[in-house]
């Protein structure tokens, strides 16, 4: 069963710190998305890419956040200066197509700690 | 911005026993997934319903999508341990649009 890769699992990092996390969506999907989860909460979108360009951005996706899929096969979301809200699940997924009938695949999240 | 509220919150209940769980909106969805979420993982897909009173099947877990397509139900038939998870609905208004996830359900089975 082909899968979304995350790394890494885990990561901690100070405050005002820059991060990026990585992704390998599943090779022969098109569209990316970026979603992250504060424990114990709702699943949030953050941002949808597709044909080399962002579709759609959630209201937490601001200035300091960016996406970048810099090769054919990697997927990275960026954080520019990290704050203490940011510590959540960061999960990446693709889909095919766009269509009602798809849905995702997530990979298993990477976990940012800001201290 | 499209809600969705999932009920109940919490739910625990002994291996082999039936359960329901619901999944409401005041907006319509074009389509709606249902996914299973285990601690430190990803979401995985259930099952996705785009028609309006569609009913899916999947072993012992029955899907419906209502007929206004502003709802949902997931039911669970003689459920084992491994069932226990955090059972999540998402829904998306129009093509192309982005899945919005609700709250979720926490269920635990208890042998």
């Amino acid at each position: 069963e082909p899968e979304v890769t995350q790394t890494p699992s885990h990561q901690v990092t100070q405050m005002g710190q820059e991060v990026i996390l990585r992704c390998v969506p599943i090779s022969n999907h098109l569209y990316f998305y970026w979603y992250r989860q504060i424990l114990g909460q709702k699943v949030e979108f953050l941002v949808s890419f597709y044909n080399n360009e962002i579709s759609e951005k959630s209201e937490i996706f601001d200035d300091q956040f960016s996406v970048e899929r810099p090769d054919g096969s990697n997927f990275t979301l960026k954080i520019r200066s990290t704050k203490l809200e940011d510590s959540a699940m960061y999960f990446c997924a693709s889909r095919k197509t766009g269509g009602w009938g798809y849905g995702y695949t997530f990979g298993s999240g990477t976990r940012l700690t800001v201290v | 911005t499209q809600l969705l509220e999932q009920s109940p919150q919490f739910l625990s209940i002994q291996e082999g026993e039936n359960l329901t769980v619901y999944c409401n909106s005041s907006s319509v969805f074009s389509s709606l997934q249902w996914y299973r979420q285990e601690p430190g993982e990803g979401p995985v897909l259930l099952v996705t319903v785009v028609t309006g009173g569609e009913v899916k099947k999947l072993k012992r877990l029955t899907f419906q999508f209502g007929d206004a397509r502003k709802d949902s139900s997931l039911h669970i038939t003689a459920a084992q341990p491994g069932d226990t998870g955090l059972y999540l609905c998402a829904g998306a208004g129009n093509y192309g649009q982005n899945f919005v996830f609700g709250p979720g359900t926490r269920l635990s089975v208890l042998p």
